[in-house]
This record gives C-alpha cells, structure tokens and sequence, in this order.
C-alpha cells in the first residue's frame, strides 16, 4: 500500500506570495490532517478534513485554508506569506470515524517551505 | 501555549548507554502517542498508551503512562546508532486534534 504523499517537497517562495500545498492520503483513509513544524513551536495543527468538511481547526490565522476533494485528497493553501510562515508542513492520515477513538495516523513526507 | 512539556531537549550519548525521555503536563489525557522522526520524512508512530500505569515494551524501548494519565516517559536499553532521530509525544484529548510536544532529539554515536 503507497504511504501518504505531499507535492511538492521543497518549496521558496517570497513574502506576500500564496502557496497550495498537496496531500494525498492512503488509499482508503478518509481524514486528513495538517500541521506546521517549525524548531521553535514544534508541530502544530492546522485542520483536520473529513468526507469534505472540515471538522477541526487549530489556533492559526485565517491566511492559513484547506479543502478536501471526494477523492480524499487534501490542498492547504496559506495567503499573504509571511516570512514566519517558513516551516514543514506535514499531513496526516487515518481511516477516520469517530473523533473518540483515534486510529493511527500515517504521516507524510512533508513540504519544506522557504519564505524569502 | 504547550500543552506538553518534553525533557530534554537535545540528548548526545554513545553507543550502549541508556536514556530516559520525558513528557509532562498538567492536562489529562486519554491516551498518548510516541513517534519518531527522522530527518526529511515525517514522524512514525511507536506506541500509544492508554491506561494510566500502563507500561509497554518495544525491544528495548520501553514505554510509561503515568498512573494520572497527565506524563509519560520513554527508556531506551543501549542505545544504537540507528535510534537516532526526534522523538515526539503526543496526547490525545478527543474530540479535539493531537497536542504534541516539542520533541526530544537524540544523537547516538558509533
């Protein structure tokens, strides 16, 4: 079974600039998840999609959007880049259900973003 | 604000010494989560623990829950080269998101 994949790996970009963010999940997870690792603040988490609807958000600003396709596939997309904004950003994925029982999460690769 | 505090921060130690690994908080959780992470690929899941007191071994790694389900540490018998990487907790506190900390990166040499 192919793991969880983000496209692209590497990414520069400059300040003010937006980003889309890819994920595609494991063949039959329907929640995805996203987070921020920066040194400073360790991972964060960003949202969490499932079955299309985003159904948990963390503490970020509103620059900071997701969407998810009825393939399960997953976009982040983050506005008006900052130069904080410079971090891995990783997805996660799991089968999903009920939010009170938490099945393993499957992270990917991530995307090392650069803002300049 | 972190939810979960990690000791240390950076550990360097040779190859067949042992280390212990902590996580704290002041917040209950229902279970907790153990990952590693190597550089370039995002964290694996170890173990998740679940009852409070509950101890689980992993090789030689092994793996606590505090009996108040609030810290939990890890322990590694003679570390090898191979167990280097982040090593990051997680607690679970459904139905909101995993609140992780901030890691603990291990260095072991040859």
């Amino acid at each position: 079974k192919a793991g969880v994949t983000q496209t692209p790996r590497y990414l520069i970009k400059t300040r003010g600039q937006q980003v889309t963010l890819s994920c595609s999940p494991i063949s039959g997870h329907r929640s995805v998840s996203w987070y921020q690792q920066t040194p400073g603040q360790g991972l964060q988490f960003l949202f969490e999609y499932f079955s299309e609807t985003q159904r948990n958000k963390g503490n970020f600003p509103g620059r900071f959007s997701g969407r998810q396709f009825s393939n399960s596939r997953s976009e982040m997309n983050v506005s008006t880049l900052e130069l904080g904004d410079s971090a891995l950003y990783l997805c996660a994925s799991r089968v999903g259900g009920s939010l009170s029982s938490y099945n393993e999460q499957f992270f990917g690769p991530g995307t090392r973003l650069t803002v300049l | 604000t972190q939810l979960l505090e990690q000791s240390p921060q950076f550990l360097s130690i040779q190859e067949g010494e042992n280390l212990t690994v902590y996580c704290n908080s002041s917040s209950v959780f229902s279970s907790l989560q153990w990952y590693r992470q190597e550089p370039g690929e995002g964290p694996v899941l170890l173990v998740t623990v679940v009852t409070g007191g509950e101890v689980k071994k992993l090789k030689r790694l092994t793996f606590q829950f505090g009996d108040a389900r609030k810290d939990s540490s890890l322990h590694i018998t003679a570390a090898q080269p191979g167990d280097t990487g982040l090593y990051l907790c997680a607690g679970v506190r459904p139905p909101r998101a995993l609140n992780f900390g901030k890691g603990t990166s291990l260095l072991v040499t040859p």
